[in-house]
């Protein structure tokens, strides 16, 4: 059973318009939020968290949004450049269940055409 | 600054060969260590963690073993490789951020074949 789920295995976007991935999760104990990209034959680099207690994390071009009562998280792209043309996963963390552990998900492919 | 490493960077095996796959990390001491893999047109799963020396943490039943013979060393290994153990493995460390929030730092990753 996936704990969290990115239910768009890919999206493309005009360059300079907003990307917008989605991430829902199942449980409630998750109370850290990751979001990272990675291109093909890389290791994924981090991009922005989000702590339960906020509702909003904001850097630069990217903000994380999360909705707690609807267990589910966006990650907002603006404006979109062609480098941004990845793979993007979403993470989640429980400190009471999984320490430092993260569950992520399947990913989805963004693809910013010129 | 703290840095990962993971090789070889690619690797072609035939079925029932043994694997070794090594990760170390500069820069810091008594990193939480963790092993990944990602499947074609799959997401990251998470195969081994490691609080410590010689402490090792399974996540899945499977024809794979690690082992953390030194603080900032992490191995992977197999008797004999499957098939299905193709895939692109990643070695990854855990860092406190600001905040007392945790993230986790990601090597380049070993693309693995069995053929």
């Amino acid at each position: 059973d996936q704990q969290v789920k990115q239910n768009s295995p890919s999206l493309s976007v005009q360059e300079g318009r907003i990307s917008i991935l989605n991430c829902d999760y199942t449980n409630s104990m998750f109370d850290y939020f990751l979001w990272y990209k990675k291109y093909p034959a890389e290791g994924p680099t981090f991009l922005i968290s989000i702590s339960s207690i906020k509702d909003k994390n904001e850097d630069g071009r990217f903000t994380v949004f999360l909705n707690k009562s609807a267990k589910h998280l966006s990650l907002h792209i603006v404006p979109s450049q062609p480098g941004d043309s990845a793979v993007y996963f979403c993470a989640a963390s429980g400190s009471v269940d999984y320490g430092q552990n993260f569950v992520f998900g399947p990913g989805t492919r963004l693809s910013v055409l010129p | 600054s703290q840095t990962i490493h993971q090789w070889p960077a690619t690797l072609v095996q035939p079925v029932g060969s043994p694997l070794s796959l090594e990760c170390t990390v500069e820069g810091t001491s008594n990193p939480n260590l963790y092993w990944y893999r990602q499947a074609a047109g799959r997401g990251l799963q998470l195969l081994f963690y490691s609080v410590g020396i010689g402490q090792i943490s399974s996540e899945v039943p499977q024809n794979l073993s690690a082992s953390r013979p030194q603080d900032r060393q992490f191995i992977l290994s197999s008797k004999k490789l499957l098939l299905s153990d193709s895939g692109f493995y990643l070695c990854a460390w855990s860092a406190r951020l600001a905040g007392g929030t945790d993230t986790q730092y990601f090597g380049p990753g070993t693309r693995l074949t069995v053929l």
